[in-house]
């Protein structure tokens, strides 16, 4: 099945720095991957819809310049913290569906903790 | 975004069937039900989905309301494996979002 990676698998970093986390579609293209952060006993929050080549669409209530999202590539998609802070810290989620595909299914990364010293 | 509603907490017995609920009351005639499941640290993972008819996979079975405003998953045989949280999801099409829910914490008893 389709595979999608993300790196780091988990980080910690000081207040005040930024951070950026890749996912990747292994054996796939994606024009759209999606960015979720989950918090614990919680469940998944979508933040924003990341598009291939264009500006991502943020949901409502994410600060997008603190959570800035590029989407390069087929393949490649960034999530940067910015001026990262302890309530920043979480389990980052992405998540892309085959371009052209008739699974209509996604396929998820296996997520990055962030946590914020 | 149609809203689904599902049951905090279910428990199944290892090696015996597990049905999980959910209801989705306000669904449209385009969404799609779908199903992924969590286990602990990891991210989430497709089940099954349907339009109308039951669908089974190699993983569960999905057996759907005529009227459509509720669906059960069906695990044949659980394991312990399929200890996960499982969220039952509506979609309207191919390329669009999905809005997690709170889903259904399944534990399986030995």
């Amino acid at each position: 099945g389709a595979v999608v990676s993300q790196h780091p698998s988990w980080v910690i970093c000081k207040s005040g720095t930024s951070v950026k986390i890749e996912c990747r579609s292994l054996d796939f293209q994606a024009t759209t991957m999606f960015w979720y952060r989950q918090f614990p006993k919680q469940s998944l929050m979508l933040m924003a819809t990341s598009n291939e080549g264009s500006k991502a669409t943020y949901e409502q209530g994410v600060e997008k310049d603190k959570f800035l999202i590029n989407h390069a590539s087929l393949t490649l998609s960034t999530l940067t913290v910015t001026s990262a802070h302890p309530e920043d810290s979480s389990f980052y989620i992405c998540s892309a569906e085959p371009w052209g595909s008739s699974y209509n299914e996604q396929f998820f990364g296996p997520g990055t903790r962030l946590t914020v010293l | 975004d149609a809203k689904t509603t599902q049951p905090n907490s279910m428990e199944s017995n290892e090696e015996e069937p597990a049905h999980l609920p959910c209801n989705h009351s306000t669904i449209s005639g385009t969404d799609y039900i779908h199903w992924y499941r969590q286990l602990p640290s990891q991210g989430p993972e497709y089940v099954i989905h349907g339009l109308t008819s039951n669908v089974n996979n190699r993983m569960a079975s999905l057996a759907i309301a005529e009227d459509r405003k509720s669906s059960t998953l069906i695990l044949h045989r659980a394991t312990l494996r399929d200890a996960a949280v499982y969220y039952c999801i509506l979609r309207d099409r191919s390329g669009s979002r999905l809005t997690f829910g709170e889903g259904t914490q399944l534990t399986v008893n030995p």
